[in-house]
Parts: C-alpha cells; structure tokens; sequence
C-alpha cells in the first residue's frame, strides 16, 4: 500500500530536549516536505527536500533541521524544541512529475512543556 | 511568492444545502489548484484537482471552478451530509516540478442534520 509514515504519532517534551520525527514514504518520490499546522494558520512548509542531499527552507524554518540521506526517509529534528513549537506536524511526498498529487503522513501532535 | 487566501473561515449549513468555499491566488504562474479535506484527527486528503487549462471539474458532488483572469477558485459541494463536515483547504502551485503547495488556511465546514 502507497502511503507516508510517520513517528511517533504523539510526544510530549520539556524544553531544550533534541527530538527527531520520522517520516517515511514507499512512493519512490523525489519531493518531501514538512508542514505545520495551528489553529487558523493553515498548513505551513517548514524545509521541503527535492531529492537526496537536496534541502530547503520553507515558510517557517526557524527552530527546525531536516536531512535526506536516502529517498524515503526525510526526519524532522528539534535540536532545542521551544514551548512555540507546541502543534501538529505532517510530512508529506510527491513526485516531480507535473503536476502531481501530494500525499500526507497521518501527522505528529507534538507538546512542548 | 504565492499567496493564497481562503473565505469563509467557518460555514455553518444544514444538511441537503450547497456550501461555496471561495480561494483566490496571487501567482499568475500557478496553475495546479488542489482542494484537501482534512476530518478531525486525520491528515488532509486530495478530494479534487483542477488545472489551468480547464474552467470546472465535477466529481459527483463535489465540484471545482476556476477563473484565471480573476485570479480565484471555487469548491461547490451540492447536497451537503453530515459526513462533509470537516476542515478544507485550497492550494495553488506553479506546474514547474517541485514547486510547493501554497495552502490556504482553511475553511471548517459544518453539516448539521
């Protein structure tokens, strides 16, 4: 089964604490991508990746790493997590063809205390 | 960049009504218009797509319009149930390969019975 794949699904941190979450897809796309989502703010690209070794920022980077050393697999790491950082997270994939349909991984709700 | 802005915020309708979710873009580029339903606690899903070189797509219920010159698209849902009651979002890309989905911040649809 196509899908995106992400863990943990829940997480509870204190501040300051690194944390990583993964996001795998079985696609074979080249593009993957991180959002955040809060309450009346829509859907935000945190870094997005085009291919392998290949990043960038986003609309909202601040606070974020990402790395793509292998194609389906695109972690999002929260070197120093901030209680600003509190929301809900999805990875997502699509190819490079054009225009193609982007896929969303079940999401990453995520607390910062 | 891209800039998407979605109307209205909230759509209260009772069952069997149509329901009009109104987006308009910014980029005279873009020309790849998704529309996602998000359910509560899911992750958003693709329910249709239109492109610049079309004016409307139906998919049973569900219909898309989009009027270039004017800059905006539409999402019709005729004969609302319960079960439409979610969380959508526009979004507009540019069909160069890669490019982001620039999303709307969402509109909360409620269908009461």
């Amino acid at each position: 089964e196509a899908q995106v794949t992400q863990n943990p699904r829940y997480l509870i941190t204190v501040t300051g604490k690194k944390l990583t979450v993964t996001c795998s897809q079985n696609m074979n796309h080249e593009y993957m991508s991180w959002y955040r989502q809060d309450p009346g703010l829509g859907l935000r690209q945190i870094y997005y990746s085009m291919n392998v070794e290949v990043t960038d920022k986003g609309d909202v980077p601040e606070g974020y790493k990402v790395s793509r050393k292998e194609k389906r697999n695109f972690p999002l790491i929260l070197e120093s997590p901030s209680p600003n950082q509190t929301s809900l997270y999805f990875c997502a994939s699509k190819g490079l063809a054009v225009p193609e349909t982007q896929y969303f991984g079940p999401g990453t709700r995520l607390l910062v205390l | 960049g891209e800039n998407v802005e979605q109307h209205p915020s909230t759509l209260s309708v009772q069952e069997g009504d149509s329901a009009v979710i109104k987006c308009t873009y910014s980029d005279s580029a873009s020309n790849y218009f998704p529309w996602y339903k998000q359910e509560l606690g899911k992750r958003p899903q693709l329910i249709i797509d239109i492109r610049s070189n079309v004016g409307e797509k139906k998919d049973q219920r569900i219909a898309v319009t989009l009027n270039k010159t004017a800059k905006h698209f539409s999402l019709h849902i005729t004969e609302t149930q319960p079960e439409d009651s979610a969380v959508y979002f526009c979004a507009a890309s540019s069909q160069e390969a890669g490019t982001a989905l620039i999303f709307g911040k969402g509109t909360t649809l409620s269908v009461s019975s």
